[in-house]
């Protein structure tokens, strides 16, 4: 069945650096979805990708979409401590289900 | 607009029982997905359903099942629990399928003892 890999599985840095996590399925994704999950809370939709090679920016946020539609990859630029938490990604093909990977953890050194 | 509720937040339960939890979605959303959260395990989808009828189904033992009334809310049932099922259980709505952004709600954590 369709599988997503999200690595690292954790990530700590010092408030100013940057970070990156990436996504990466076993089958061509019809969209990729971001989300991100605070300690203690539910998950937030951050972003949708659905076109091979798309880019998309939020503030300090980027998100990519790789060109054959397997991976995708969230990276954030001079983390703030409000960045905290688990970042997922969830994979969709079709009319199937939502796949998460299993998250990044961000802890940020303040 | 009303975010998704989830009733109840938190739950203890013994080995053996079975437990109902309910999600109401976002007025105007049909799709309602059913996930378990773990520490060790991540997001794990339980099913979908989407005007009463269930779309798409997850890897769970058929202890877990659920349904959705015309009015769009979601309940799952877990019978004889078992230790493992302890976990966060996250219901989220969409417009109309997965294929869109996902609006979860707080989630119902349930402790089995």
């Amino acid at each position: 069945g369709q599988q997503v890999m999200q690595i690292p599985q954790y990530q700590h840095v010092q408030e100013g650096e940057d970070f990156t996590t990436y996504c990466n399925s076993s089958t061509t994704l019809s969209n990729i979805q971001w989300y991100k999950q605070r300690p203690g809370g539910h998950p937030v939709f951050l972003i949708q990708l659905v076109k091979s090679g798309e880019v998309k920016k939020q503030k300090r946020l980027t998100f990519q979409f790789g060109e054959a539609k397997k991976n995708s990859s969230l990276h954030i630029t001079a983390t703030q401590t409000t960045d905290v938490g688990t970042y997922f990604c969830a994979g969709n093909q079709g009319a199937q289900k939502l796949v998460f990977g299993q998250g990044t953890r961000l802890t940020i050194n303040p | 607009k009303a975010g998704v509720t989830q009733t109840p937040r938190y739950l203890i339960k013994t080995r053996g029982q079975q437990v109902t939890l309910s999600c109401s979605p976002i007025s105007g959303h049909r799709s309602v997905s059913w996930y378990q959260q773990t520490p060790g395990q991540g997001l794990q989808f339980l099913f979908e359903y989407f005007s009463e009828t269930q779309r798409n189904k997850g890897n769970f033992p058929g202890r877990f099942s659920g349904r959705q009334f015309s009015n769009s809310r979601s309940e799952m049932n877990v019978s004889t629990l078992e230790l493992g099922d302890s976990a966060l259980y996250l219901c989220a709505s969409s417009l109309a399928s997965s294929s869109y952004e996902q609006y979860f709600g707080p989630g119902t954590r349930l402790t089995v003892t």
